[in-house]
């Protein structure tokens, strides 16, 4: 099964609002990463936090890591219909890179 | 190259028939991943590369599926008698570290189609 779980699946707001996804993980980790992509394609990577990290900030974007909750959060602040994407969250184990099954999320302009 | 280069960027084949699809990771980078997502589903775990060994097969879906990695570059992967769950989008990464401590940068995917 896979590493990370992403919660919600699919969010839809409007632009302007903020967004927040979760990601869930069962065993230890080294790092999380989050990732974008559009329409299907190819990944973008978006920011890398380590486990000995709590939050991490890069433009609108902020990542927190809850190791005693395995847990991950990226919240996307004054959203725009650009944002509008999958992502996904992914840890590495054993050298391993394992993603979720990705939030889906659209802005309405 | 400057980025991940996947080759073909589509494909249409018949049940049955081989196909091989093409992974370019971009120069330097040691560590090479291969992935399978379904239409609207995440990221499928395949196999993954550190130089041109693959310390983790566990992904494969069954023994009709190869990939082979030389020269520490091109990465190609193999479905035999492709069938119709084979249809997919393949995706490629490569990585600078091995642990994957750092970001992998993804090629655009092979859409592959078995009618």
């Amino acid at each position: 099964s896979q590493q990370g779980e992403e919660d919600p699946q699919a969010l839809s707001i409007q632009e302007g609002e903020n967004a927040t996804m979760n990601c869930s993980y069962k065993t230890s980790i080294n790092n999380l990463q989050w990732y974008r992509q559009n329409s299907g394609r190819g990944l973008v990577h978006l920011i890398l936090i380590r486990s000995n990290e709590r939050e991490k900030h890069s433009g609108r974007l902020r990542v927190t890591l809850d190791t005693s909750k395995k847990s991950s959060s990226l919240l996307i602040t004054a959203s725009r219909a650009a944002d509008t994407a999958s992502y996904f969250c992914a840890t590495t184990q054993g050298g391993k890179l394992i993603f979720g099954q990705g939030t889906e999320l659209s802005v309405k302009p | 190259g400057a980025g991940v280069s996947q080759s073909p960027s589509n494909k249409v084949t018949e049940k049955g028939k081989d196909v091989e699809l093409r992974c370019d990771p971009i120069s330097g980078h040691t560590a090479l991943y291969w992935y399978r997502q379904s239409l609207g589903q995440g990221l499928e775990f395949l196999i993954y590369f550190q130089g041109n060994s693959a310390p983790d097969k566990s992904g494969l879906p069954s023994d009709r599926f190869s990939a082979e990695r030389t020269g520490g570059s091109v990465s190609t992967l193999t479905i035999q008698r492709t069938q119709q769950e084979d249809s997919a989008v393949y995706l490629c990464a490569s990585s600078s570290h091995g642990q994957g401590v750092r970001e992998a940068f993804f090629g655009q995917g092979t859409r592959l189609t078995v009618v």
